[in-house]
């Protein structure tokens, strides 16, 4: 049974950058997109932060993210990183990696069927 | 760059009812379309890929239908577990749009 085990919850300060990882058990990128997405606390829905194709080398962050966010992965741990930078308490989230098999050379997709247990990040002076 | 607007933002059922949640796509997207379930604390959970295709280990009483621009996600005989938040998704070359959700409420 293929798991996604994130790291654990973060504080941080105005200004400063939070890296969270995803590891993959029992599985590996091969196939498979891995996709960032964001939760604000309370009533807050799903914002997609970017993802990456492993296999092909490509990325992509959304709009809202550019300039300091960066999705990396290290193929030999089977993990994913999502560094986020300039950190504002705007982004106190809850962020989750899932996993996103594609087909197509990575146009098309199965939708994210296995997803992290998330990563509290909490902003704060 | 498409959006994704469902309607309604939420809704009151009971258990046994069966209900029907709709997702609206800026722009033709074919059947591109997931949807998934969140309850509160918990990482999504996908239900339907391809606007139609019910996930393995889903239960059948979850549909999803529609092409082009309209989707609807039908749950039929309502169960308690079934309460929760629901998303449609769309994914095109490492681009994803998440609808803004329908949360579903016992009345």
């Amino acid at each position: 049974q293929v798991q996604l085990v994130q790291s654990g919850a973060e504080v941080k300060s105005p200004g400063s950058s939070v890296k969270v990882s995803c590891k993959t058990s029992g599985g590996s990128f091969s196939g498979y997109a891995i996709i960032w997405v964001r939760q604000a606390p309370g009533q807050g829905g799903l914002e997609w932060m970017g993802g990456i194709i492993p296999t092909l080398r490509k990325t992509n962050y959304a709009q809202k993210f550019q300039g300091r966010i960066t999705i990396s992965t290290d193929e030999s741990t089977s993990t994913a990183y999502m560094e986020l930078s300039s950190l504002q308490s705007a982004d106190t989230a809850v962020y989750y990696c899932a996993r996103d098999r594609i087909y197509g050379l990575g146009k098309y997709s199965y939708g994210m069927d296995v997803w992290g247990q998330g990563t509290k990040v909490t902003v704060s002076s | 760059d498409i959006q994704l607007t469902q309607s309604p933002s939420s809704l009151s059922a009971s258990v046994g009812d069966r209900v029907t949640f709709t997702c609206q796509a800026s722009q033709e997207i074919a059947n591109y379309l997931n949807w998934y379930q969140q309850k509160p604390g918990k990482a999504p959970k996908l239900l339907i890929h391809g606007a139609s295709n019910l996930q393995t280990g889903v239960p059948s009483r979850f549909s999803g239908s529609g092409s082009g621009i309209s989707f609807t996600l039908t749950v039929n005989s309502l169960q308690p577990d079934d309460f929760a938040t629901y998303y449609c998704q769309h994914y095109d070359n490492l681009d994803v749009t998440f609808g803004q959700g329908t949360r579903l409420e016992i009345k």
